[in-house]
């Protein structure tokens, strides 16, 4: 069965903290994404890896950054995480064809 | 650039009824369509992926068609039951694109 695993389902951490969120799929796929989801915003894509150690800026990339080492390993990182960054983070897989998603992680910064 | 609608944005019926979702796309060359199902709080799962040669797919009781030239896709389920209240996402990705535009969803409640 494809499988996306996000490393946590909800996370709390302080204003100025550096906050990394972790994605590893099991399917050998290229394409990696990191997406948040707000109320009223929909899904916005925050970037998107083709390959290890290539990383592309989606629609919202300021006060994020990326990291794709192995394939099977995306990691999302928030250098000094503010409130505004509170969201639900998504991680998604996929060959170029069908997408497959994370359980997602709840970020809240306090 | 890509924009994808779904009306309406919330729907409720009653258990039993066959109902339709819309996705509208303003751009009709398209890779493929897919439909996901999202449980409120939780990921998206995978319903159907409409590759753009294709007209329809099939799950159980959905069936998802996709018309490019009028830059439409429904997701018609049949004989609705409570387990299907979640919202429904779609999203397209287009031909030279390497990502997916998503719609806002439509959320729907089955009621017993």
């Amino acid at each position: 069965d494809v499988k996306v695993t996000q490393s946590s389902r909800y996370l709390v951490k302080r204003t100025g903290e550096k906050v990394f969120l972790e994605c590893v799929q099991d399917m050998d796929h290229e394409n990696m994404f990191w997406y948040r989801q707000d109320p009223g915003l929909g899904l916005r894509l925050i970037y998107f890896s083709y390959d290890v150690k290539m990383k592309e800026k989606g629609d919202i990339p300021e006060g994020y950054s990326v990291s794709r080492e192995k394939k099977e390993r995306f990691s999302l990182i928030l250098e000094s995480a503010s409130t505004n960054q509170t969201s639900m983070y998504l991680c998604a897989s996929s060959t170029g064809q069908e997408a497959f998603f994370g359980q997602g992680t709840r970020l809240t910064v306090v | 650039k890509q924009e994808v609608t779904q009306i309406p944005a919330a729907l409720s019926v009653p258990e039993g009824e066959n109902l339709v979702l819309n996705c509208s796309f303003t751009d009709s060359a398209i890779y493929n369509l897919q439909w996901f199902r999202q449980d409120p709080g939780k990921g998206l799962t995978s319903l159907l992926l409409i590759q753009s040669s294709q007209r329809e797919q099939t799950s159980g009781r959905l069936n998802a068609s996709l018309d490019k030239s009028s830059g439409r896709s429904t997701l018609y389920i049949a004989a609705s039951q409570p387990g299907d209240s979640a919202t429904y996402l779609c999203a397209v990705r287009s031909t030279n694109a390497g990502k997916s535009t998503f719609g806002d969803g439509t959320t729907l409640t089955v009621k017993p």
